[in-house]
């Protein structure tokens, strides 16, 4: 069973358009994380949202966690060729020592 | 600082054959563990964790199973591989937290391939 469902899993765009990634789950998760995953390595953390409604900014990257805690969304502004990765979002629940990841969204940016 | 190492980078193995990935963290006790499979390009599937040593939950039913012999080493293993086995492996550890689980630390990856 498949608990966060991140779309679209495949996208590709041109240098300097702008983009918006999903995580969508029915269930409610304390915290969010964002991460980013280039080929042959380890994902790593890019950030986490813990409140309802929180937004977080890292330069041309916002993340946003809705307000029942059950989605969040990231947004690329101007996205760049050194964006191109694949995305992951993962939810937190209290007491849980784990995380649930999703599927991934592949990003490819074309110069 | 923190460090987490896993080995091998690469392995071929034939079907039946038996099947070990140790990883290990250095700069840190008591950590939290857990072993990862990706199928190309795709999400983490969490095979293992584990909140302390010779203590191990599994998550999917499976031809694997893992041991922690030591605070920070952390080992998957197999008596014989199939060929769904196949995969990128990840280990990761993250500080246990009294919330809900804090930033994982991803090892460099093993990447199986199962023939």
């Amino acid at each position: 069973t498949q608990l966060l469902e991140q779309s679209p899993q495949f996208l590709s765009i041109q240098e300097g358009e702008n983009l918006t990634v999903y995580c969508n789950s029915s269930s409610v998760f304390s915290s969010l994380q964002w991460y980013r995953q280039e080929p042959g390595e380890g994902p790593v953390l890019l950030v986490t949202v813990v409140t309802g409604g929180e937004v977080k900014k890292l330069k041309r990257l916002t993340f946003q966690f809705g307000d029942a805690r059950k989605d969040s969304s990231l947004h690329i502004t101007a996205a760049q060729p050194g964006d191109t990765g694949l995305y992951l979002c993962a939810g937190g629940r209290q007491g849980a020592q784990k995380l649930v990841f999703g599927q991934g969204t592949r990003l490819t940016i074309n110069p | 600082s923190q460090t987490i190492h896993q080995w091998p980078a690469t392995l071929v193995q034939p079907v039946g054959s038996p099947l070990s990935l140790e990883c290990t963290v250095e700069g840190t006790s008591n950590p939290n563990l857990y072993w990862y499979r990706q199928a190309a390009g795709r999400g983490l599937q969490l095979l293992f964790y584990s909140i302390g040593i010779d203590q191990i939950s599994s998550e999917v039913p499976q031809n694997l199973s893992a041991s922690r012999p030591q605070d920070r080493q952390f080992i998957l293993s197999s008596k014989k591989l199939l060929l769904s086995d196949s995969g990128f492996y990840l280990c990761a550890w993250s500080v246990k937290a009294t919330g809900s689980t804090g930033e994982l630390f991803f090892g460099e990856g093993s990447r199986l391939t199962v023939l």
